[in-house]
Parts: structure tokens; C-alpha cells; sequence
């Protein structure tokens, strides 16, 4: 079973679209995230969010929310969508229970605006 | 604010050679640390941790890392590489202290290539 999972895989889209990627975990935890990975491989923090608070990273254009309908989902929409916004968007869960714990990554989703 | 460092963007080993990848931290509080790999076209997988306790922390497929609080670093350790272990590092960082949900942050990567 997979533990985070992500849909879309790929998304190709054009300038000006809203776009939603899902994501799921089935490992009963309680704090989800979104991370994106530009082309040079580097990995940044966009939202966390359990279901006493949201952090959105203040870098994060507002075009960019986060929704979770429960406690196993947190998905990501975008407005109307830039050429920048290309990238692959990483989503994750942990359990915050305690702030050592490690997270769990999904396959990604890589965007790409033309 | 929190930060880490990987100050190789590549590290080239022959196969059954030791290897190391560098990382240095800094974070205000204690540190919790953590490895990540990265196959091409995969998500992160998690390799080990430190959290407190012994400073050689030991992780999946026979790494471990050594925290070193006077360097601030915590450097990723194989006695014997393999040419499976090739793939994209990243450590990364959290403090102890503060409350929420925040998220890692992460290190810009390091690309471990195993030569045969």
C-alpha cells in the first residue's frame, strides 16, 4: 500500500489556468505538507497544516492554498498559473506529536506551465 | 532562523570505498537532523535521524551519521558503497524548540555517484 500518494504525476498546463493536485496518506497522521522542488533540485517548505493551524511560508504567492477536507487529505490549487510555477511539488505527512518525527514523502507531481 | 549547508555538489566514490557527504547546520535551539535520498524521478525517502542521545546515529541500507555538536554537522557515513547508493542526498533540519506544524529545511542536495 502506498503510504502518500499523489495525483496528478505529471500536469502540463497553460499560463493563466487554475490547476488542483491531490494528495492522500493511509498512515494516520496528523500534520500534512507541501514542499517544492525547483529545477536545481532544491527543496523548499510552501505550506504545513494539521488541523489546528496552517503555516504558510511567507515566500508563497497567494495564488497558491492549501485545502484538506479531513485529516488524511491536503490538496494544493493554484491560480492562475505562471511559467515559475513550473516545478515538481512534493507532498508530506508526520505526526507532530512529537517534532523529531521524520516525514514521509510522496512520488511528486511535476508542473509544467507553458 | 534555521539553515543547512551541503558544501559538495557531488561526491564521486569507487565502489567499496567509504563515503562521506557533508552537512552543517544552523538552527537557534537544539537540532533535530535528518538524511534523505532522492532517486531520479521519485520522492525523498527517509534514511535516519538524530535526536538526542548517542552522536552516531545508525539508517536504512547500512548508512549512519555522526552529529557533531562543536561543528555543528552531521555528516552522512557508508563503510562500503554501492552502486545502488548513487543517487541525490539531502539533509536537512528542524529546531527542538517552537510550537506547530512547520516544515524541514532542507539543504540544496548532494549528488553521491558510486564508480564501479
Amino acid at each position: 500500500d502506498t503510504a502518500v500518494s499523489q495525483t496528478p504525476k505529471y500536469l502540463v498546463t497553460q499560463m493563466g489556468n487554475d490547476k488542483s493536485i491531490k494528495c492522500e496518506q493511509n498512515l494516520g497522521h496528523d500534520t500534512m505538507y507541501w514542499y517544492k522542488q525547483d529545477s536545481k533540485k532544491f527543496l523548499k517548505i510552501m505550506f504545513s497544516y494539521n488541523n489546528k493551524e496552517l503555516i504558510i511560508n511567507e515566500t508563497v504567492p497567494n495564488r497558491f492554498s492549501p485545502k484538506s477536507p479531513d485529516k488524511a487529505h491536503l490538496n494544493l490549487h493554484i491560480n492562475s498559473l505562471e511559467l515559475g510555477d513550473s516545478a515538481v511539488y512534493f507532498c508530506a505527512s508526520s505526526q507532530t506529536s512529537g517534532r523529531a518525527s521524520e516525514q514521509y514523502f510522496g512520488p511528486g507531481t511535476r508542473l509544467t506551465v507553458t | 532562523a534555521q539553515s543547512v549547508a551541503q558544501p559538495e555538489d557531488q561526491v564521486n566514490v569507487a565502489e567499496g570505498n567509504p563515503l562521506t557527504v557533508k552537512c552543517t547546520y544552523s538552527v537557534s535551539g537544539n537540532p533535530y537532523l535528518f538524511w534523505y535520498v532522492q532517486y531520479p524521478n521519485r520522492g525523498l525517502q527517509f534514511l535516519l535521524k538524530y535526536i538526542t542521545g548517542d552522536n552516531l546515529v545508525k539508517g536504512s541500507y547500512g548508512f549512519e551519521a555522526e552529529f557533531n555538536k562543536s561543528q555543528t554537522s552531521f555528516h552522512l557515513k557508508k563503510p562500503s558503497a554501492l552502486v545502488s547508493d548513487s543517487a541525490l542526498y539531502f539533509c536537512a533540519v528542524r529546531d527542538s524548540s517552537g510550537g506547530g506544524a512547520d516544515g524541514l529545511t532542507f539543504g540544496k542536495g548532494t549528488h553521491l555517484i558510486i564508480q564501479p
